[in-house]
């Protein structure tokens, strides 16, 4: 069974852009969470959608959105880029939010850098 | 407000030896706990997990403890290979009162000495 795959893999943008990361899980999870890892700082939750719902948001600010379609892949979104938000962005899936489905499965990330 | 805290941000143990990673929670609604494996430049790999109904859960070479009472956790792997160098996080959630979000702890780096 193939992984969680994240596309890009790598990504170089300026001030004031924005950014749209794209997660696939892996084949049967409905769940997928967004994390922030910036260097020194453990892994920040950025927000986890089930079933095309947000189920749980961490504290980012607004510029930072996401959704998940049908299909249960998910896309997060960084409008308004700053310096500060240069970091690897971890998407990981789950089978879903009830007991025995709690383990979640990362994907590789996205190395964002911005300029 | 750290809810799970790993305050060792590093350890070296002898390749063979046993290597002893812990964890404190502070939030006593978690219900379920896991251990995650980093290498540089990749996602985290699971490892292990153990249900606050447990006191301990073992797969292979590694084991991981849970004492309620404490809020405290640990994992331990026996006997440590130089590839289990790693940065290994801690994390826990609340399930069955609530469905929440995984709490990460900052990260313990390990490293396996030959």
């Amino acid at each position: 069974k193939a992984g969680v795959t994240q596309t890009p893999r790598y990504l170089i943008k300026t001030r004031g852009q924005q950014v749209t990361l794209s997660c696939s899980p892996i084949s049967g999870h409905r769940s997928v969470s967004w994390y922030q890892q910036t260097p020194g700082q453990g892994l920040q939750f950025l927000f986890e959608y089930f079933s095309e719902t947000q189920r749980n948001k961490g504290n980012f600010p607004g510029r930072f959105s996401g959704r998940q379609f049908s299909n249960s892949r998910s896309e997060m979104n960084v409008s308004t880029l700053e310096l500060g938000d240069s970091a690897l962005y971890l998407c990981a899936s789950s089978l879903g939010p009830g007991v025995g489905q709690e383990t979640q499965y990362f994907g590789p990330g996205t190395r964002l850098l911005v300029l | 407000d750290q809810q799970v805290k790993q305050n060792s941000p590093s350890l070296s143990v002898q390749e063979g030896r046993i290597s002893i990673l812990n964890c404190d929670y502070t939030n006593s609604m978690f219900d379920y706990f896991l251990w995650y494996k980093k290498y540089p430049a990749e996602g985290p790999t699971f490892l292990i997990s153990i249900s606050s109904i447990k006191d301990k859960n073992e797969d292979g070479r590694f084991t991981v403890f849970l004492n309620k009472s404490a809020k405290h956790l640990s994992l331990h792997i026996v006997p440590s290979q130089p590839g289990d160098s790693a940065v290994y996080f801690c994390a826990a959630r609340k399930m069955k009162t609530s469905y929440d979000k995984v709490i990460f702890g900052p990260g313990t780096s390990l490293s396996v000495i030959p």
